[in-house]
């Protein structure tokens, strides 16, 4: 089973500043990587797939980049809205499909 | 645009079952696979189970298998998760989602919880 772990667990972060997410896998799952974001009482979204292709409706200021097994989220710009926990998902060797512990993006 | 309704969740004793429901519309069912991922209060996501577009193939997470059981019946559009031998650490939020390796589409889940 690939591991992921996504650091920091919480990050802080002024509004209008940027943040960057993430993401290791403990073995490499080439650009099969999705990003997901989920905001309290909601359903995750995903932001990215592929290791940077931006889902359909998703704005530029969520970037995804890294391949292998370090990958990076990077949200510039960040508004009320974009406070929220982030969570990186392997799809290169599963059964299973495993998520990384995610990453609270907070309000500094 | 893609919609998925869960139903079926609510209180179940360990050792109990309970069987899980997701209405799909807005997009062709039979033709994605689909997905059932949980999330336990408080905690990250968790894989559960998934299922091929004809339901022929079907995958389960180690800490599921043997005691749950995915289906979908492509006629009435609905994804099926059977829950068996519930134990306390199954108590989550299940999500049914669209496709399998990465999901577009998530319902707004239905809450499990194993008590006595």
């Amino acid at each position: 089973e690939i591991v992921m772990t996504q650091s920091p667990a919480t990050l802080s972060v002024s509004p209008g500043e940027s943040a960057t997410l993430s993401c290791r896998a403990s073995q490499t799952v080439s650009s099969n990587l999705a990003w997901y974001q989920q905001k309290p009482g909601q359903a995750p979204r995903l932001l990215i797939y592929d290791g940077s292709t931006r889902a359909t409706g998703i704005p530029a200021k969520f970037s995804g980049s890294g391949s292998g097994t370090d990958f990076t989220l990077t949200i510039s710009s960040l508004q009320s809205e974009d406070f929220a926990v982030y969570y990186c998902q392997q799809y290169d060797n599963w059964p299973p499909l495993t998520f990384g512990g995610g990453t609270r993006v907070e309000i500094k | 645009e893609v919609q998925l309704l869960e139903s079926g969740g609510g209180l179940a004793q360990p050792g109990g079952s309970l069987r899980l429901s997701c209405a799909a519309s807005g997009f062709t069912f039979r033709h994605f696979d689909m997905t059932w991922v949980r999330q336990a209060p408080g905690k990250g996501l968790e894989w559960v189970s998934a299922i091929t577009e004809t339901g022929d193939t079907s995958y389960y997470a180690d800490s599921v298998k043997g005691r749950f059981t995915i289906s979908r019946d492509n006629s009435k559009n609905t994804l099926y998760l059977q829950m068996n031998s519930l134990r306390a650490d199954d108590t989550a939020v299940y999500y049914c989602a669209k496709d399998l390796r990465y999901s577009y589409g998530w319902g707004q889940g239905t809450l499990v919880t194993v008590s006595s």
